[in-house]
């Protein structure tokens, strides 16, 4: 079992919708939590970064953390073809601060 | 403007010819790292390292070499590529190991 799971979609989604993108992990030793966004030849530019569960909101763009059940979300409302892109979540934690990323989902944002 | 800067942006060699992947960064970051990312299988992370002359060995370290002589610095070295090296390979900073990093636009290798 991977350390990160991620759906690697492709998700595909009409302009103005909510996207919601999903992780799980297994690992109880993460402590932060981020999302980047990856667009074509690109490098992963950090969209959203928190340390605690509950939710974070920045834009149109929520993060929610639930340590709990070792999952984290990304809402994406209101959504613009601009946001068309791989999302990748990323982990961090442990004695090394390890760095865990997901596998990335594909988004399309269709006008 | 802060970033971290890759060249090559794009390699075709063949296997056994040695090459060097560079990257700086003007942001003064005591972290720097190197990731491959394959398709499946999300960005893996190669080498990193903490400070100027520290580096250690990441998940996938095999086949690879990294120096850090000065800060900004941090290159990449291949010393006899395989095909299996093919990747897509990005160079990221941060302040510190653990913090968010910031990445470069990535160097596409083909190794024939």
């Amino acid at each position: 079992q991977k350390e990160v799971e991620q759906d690697p979609g492709p998700l595909s989604v009409p302009e103005g919708a909510i996207v919601s993108l999903n992780c799980t992990y297994s690992n109880s030793a993460f402590q932060y939590f981020m999302w980047y966004r990856q667009y074509s030849r690109k490098g992963p530019e950090l969209l959203m970064y928190t340390y605690s569960s509950g939710n974070k909101e920045d834009g149109r763009f929520t993060a929610q953390v639930d340590k709990s059940s070792k999952y984290i979300s990304l809402f994406i409302r209101d959504s613009q073809p601009s946001d068309s892109a791989t999302y990748l979540c990323a982990l961090e934690g442990g004695n090394n601060n390890d760095m865990r990323f997901g596998a990335g989902t594909r988004l399309t944002v269709k006008p | 403007e802060a970033q971290v800067t890759q060249n090559p942006r794009y390699l075709i060699t063949v296997t056994g010819k040695k090459l060097t992947v560079t990257c700086s960064q003007n942001m003064n970051h005591e972290y720097m790292s190197w990731y491959r990312q394959d398709p499946g299988l999300g960005l893996r992370q190669i080498y990193y390292s903490m400070n100027v002359e520290v580096t250690d060995k990441g998940d996938v370290p095999e086949g690879y070499k990294v120096s850090r002589k000065e800060k900004r610095n941090f290159p990449l070295i291949l010393e006899s590529p395989s095909p299996n090296q093919t990747s897509l390979y990005f160079c990221a900073s941060s302040s510190a190991g653990g913090q968010p990093q910031h990445f470069g636009d990535g160097t596409r290798l083909s190794i024939l």
